[in-house]
């Protein structure tokens, strides 16, 4: 069925660093953009990062700009979240979750996510 | 960025009951609304997409209207499985953001 599996969460110390992925499985990965979102302990959602089905393209949110980086390797159909820098109002824990529409060129809903990998960042 | 509104922030009620969760947009976003339920410890969940399109799978009794600022999220007829989080999510430009979210409680 169609999957996505998030995995290298773990406790980081301030300003460090740390890589996150998501394994997608049950459906054609090169063919939909991909999100990765994060929820604090006890808070709501927000959204992190978004790429292009094809890499084309990469949207960040405010709060990471500059310091997280999302990639993908279509042939290992795996999404990856490179973030350093890391502070304490990181942690929490990032779904990855992929867009409705095939091919799309436009803002979407997300219709599929993964289970969760949780991130601390602390001394 | 466009900033999400819900309303209430928590909300009780029965099996059985009717209710309406509301949510507000800073500016228009048309109808590029979205809607998920949340379950303690799990990931979120697509309920309604285009601020009306029902997602396959997903039980009649939950229903989504409105455009440009205003839209609502109706649950016909409360089900023991309906208790949870419900966050509405703008995706009208490539800033996505989430409504704070409306927790479910049974009273």
């Amino acid at each position: 069925q169609v999957q996505l599996v998030e995995s290298g969460g773990g406790v980081v110390q301030p300003g460090g660093s740390l890589r996150l992925s998501c394994a997608a499985s049950g459906f054609i990965f090169s063919t939909y953009g991909i999100h990765w979102v994060r929820q604090a302990p006890g808070k709501g959602l927000e959204w992190v990062a978004f790429i292009r089905y094809d890499g084309s393209s990469k949207y960040y949110a405010d709060s990471v700009k500059g310091r997280f980086t999302i990639s993908r390797d279509n042939s290992k159909n795996t999404l990856y979240l490179q973030m350093n820098s890391l502070r304490a109002e990181d942690t929490a824990v990032y779904y990855c979750a992929k867009d409705q529409i095939r091919n799309g060129y436009n803002p979407d809903a997300f219709d599929i996510w993964g289970q969760g990998t949780m991130v601390t960042v602390s001394s | 960025d466009i900033q999400m509104t819900q309303s209430p922030s928590t909300l009780s009620a029965s099996v059985g009951d009717r209710v309406t969760i509301t949510c507000r947009a800073s500016q228009s976003i048309n109808s590029w609304l979205a809607w998920y339920q949340q379950k303690p410890g799990k990931a979120p969940n697509l309920l309604i997409y285009k601020a009306s399109s029902l997602e396959s799978g997903v039980p009649s009794r939950f229903s989504g209207s409105g455009s440009g600022t205003e839209f609502t999220l109706t649950i016909s007829s409360l089900q023991p499985d309906d208790f949870a989080t419900y966050y509405c999510q703008q995706y009208n430009t490539y800033s996505y953001t989430f409504g704070q979210g409306t927790k479910l409680e049974i009273k």
